[in-house]
């Protein structure tokens, strides 16, 4: 079956720096690769998504990169900011109907 | 415009109890989902309900699991003689379709503990 994976561990980055998250799975690659962000108590909010035929996507300080050959998704943050400080998910979609999700990781940044 | 809304927003029943969880979608939002998230977990997939179509129920844990969506609106997920491992943050989102393009839209979940 298909296994998606995040770092668990927390990334903690000062204020200003790029934050980069790393979403790797296995197998077949997907149709769709969306990004959550997920804040404590709340349901996920979408960020970002990319189609398999797409490199890059960017979207004001946020740009996520998808490379099939490595079987990889990076989503980065430039000029972090203590707001950016939440979990953030990655979500496959495989033609299912249903997206696969990750199982986060929690950025914190620091002033 | 109105996000997806959930309720009730927190849940507190005895080990054995029936509960029923509530779910309204963004209007126009034919796809509907159901996931479970337990503490420090990525959101496990549960029901998903797709226009008059019948249910996807393949992530359903067992048979005490049930949910419905009538008129194509508003769905209720209902868990027969809970456990206390049913205790976990219960999802639903909704979409505008079931096409992988589409981004889907979250309630703030209904946190349910089992005494």
């Amino acid at each position: 079956s298909q296994k998606i994976e995040q770092n668990s561990e927390a990334l903690n980055i000062q204020e200003g720096k790029t934050a980069t998250l790393t979403c790797n799975y296995t197998n077949y690659s997907p149709a769709y690769l969306q990004w959550y962000r997920q804040d404590p108590g709340r349901g996920p909010v979408f960020l970002l998504l990319i189609r398999e035929n797409e490199k890059e996507k960017r979207k004001e300080r946020l740009k996520v990169t998808f490379d099939t050959t490595l079987k990889q998704s990076l989503f980065h943050i430039t000029a972090s900011q203590p707001a950016d400080s939440a979990t953030y998910l990655c979500a496959l979609f495989y033609n299912t109907d249903k997206l696969i999700f990750g199982t986060g990781t929690r950025l914190q940044v620091f002033p | 415009g109105a996000g997806v809304s959930q309720s009730p927003s927190n849940k507190v029943t005895e080990k054995g109890k029936d509960v029923e969880l509530r779910c309204d979608p963004i209007s126009g939002h034919t796809a509907l989902y159901w996931y479970r998230q337990s503490l420090g977990q990525g959101l496990e997939f549960l029901i998903y309900f797709q226009g008059n179509s019948a249910p996807d129920k393949s992530g359903l844990p067992s048979d005490r699991f049930s949910a419905e969506r009538t008129g194509g609106s508003v769905s209720t997920l209902t868990i027969q003689r809970t456990q206390q491992e049913d205790s976990a943050v219960y999802l639903c989102a909704s979409s505008l379709n079931s096409r992988g393009n589409q981004p889907q839209h979250f309630g703030d979940g209904t946190r349910l503990s089992i005494l």
